[in-house]
């Protein structure tokens, strides 16, 4: 079964880029769509958007002026940058497979604070 | 975007006792939803696809329903291991959108 690890800093000021990559073993990159949700402390789920492995995406509109999706089937990873945080982006950030998310990544909380 | 609505919000349950939660949609959205649950500091778990098609491995307690914009998630004795948040996702249209999230607790 494939396995799905994200990784990045932790910790991001405001009004700076949050970056996030995920790293998928146990199979390949390719053929799937792969996706970001998160959930900020004590909330609900938010869908952020996919990205194909060819590199198309589609992003969730109340985000699109501030993200960007990338991925990397040479490294098997794709990844998530959210510009211009605030503190309302503080979030466990997961990474899925599949736009209906068959498996899921540990989740990695990024935290906005200065 | 397609609103998705949850109810109850929360409720407390028995061991042993039938448990049904509503999802509903702003608009039709006909089979294409999915149940997740998440336990407290865990990953969700996706249970139910396309409305009823249960995922492998999950128990047969759990069953899913509906069709168009409304949408019921059943577990049919429910077990000490299921007290969890129950979240829908609709997706049928992007941005695909979450349901609130229904939090089932022990009475």
């Amino acid at each position: 079964q494939v396995q799905l690890q994200e990784s990045g800093p932790g910790l991001v000021k405001p009004s700076e880029t949050l970056s996030l990559t995920c790293t998928v073993s146990g199979g390949s990159i390719s053929s799937y769509y792969w996706i970001w949700i998160r959930q900020p402390p004590g909330k609900g789920l938010e869908w952020i958007g996919y990205i194909y492995y060819s590199g198309s995406t589609n992003y969730n509109p109340s985000l699109k002026s501030r993200v960007t999706m990338s991925v990397d089937t040479s490294k098997n990873q794709f990844s998530l940058k959210l510009r211009s945080v605030t503190a309302a982006d503080t979030a466990v950030y997961y990474c899925a497979r599949g736009t209906v998310a068959d498996d899921w990544g540990q989740g990695t909380l990024v935290t906005v604070s200065s | 975007d397609i609103q998705m609505t949850q109810s109850p919000s929360a409720m407390s349950a028995s061991v042993g006792d039938r448990v049904t939660i509503t999802c509903r949609a702003s608009q039709g959205i006909s089979n294409y939803l999915a149940w997740f649950q998440q336990k407290p500091g865990k990953v969700p778990k996706r249970l139910i696809t396309a409305a009823s098609s249960l995922q492998t491995g999950v128990p047969s307690r759990f069953s899913g329903s509906g069709s168009g914009t409304e949408f019921t998630l059943t577990i049919s004795s429910l077990q000490p291991e299921d007290f969890a948040t129950y979240y829908c996702l609709q997706h049928n249209s992007y941005p695909f959108t979450f349901g609130p999230g229904t939090k089932v607790d022990i009475k």
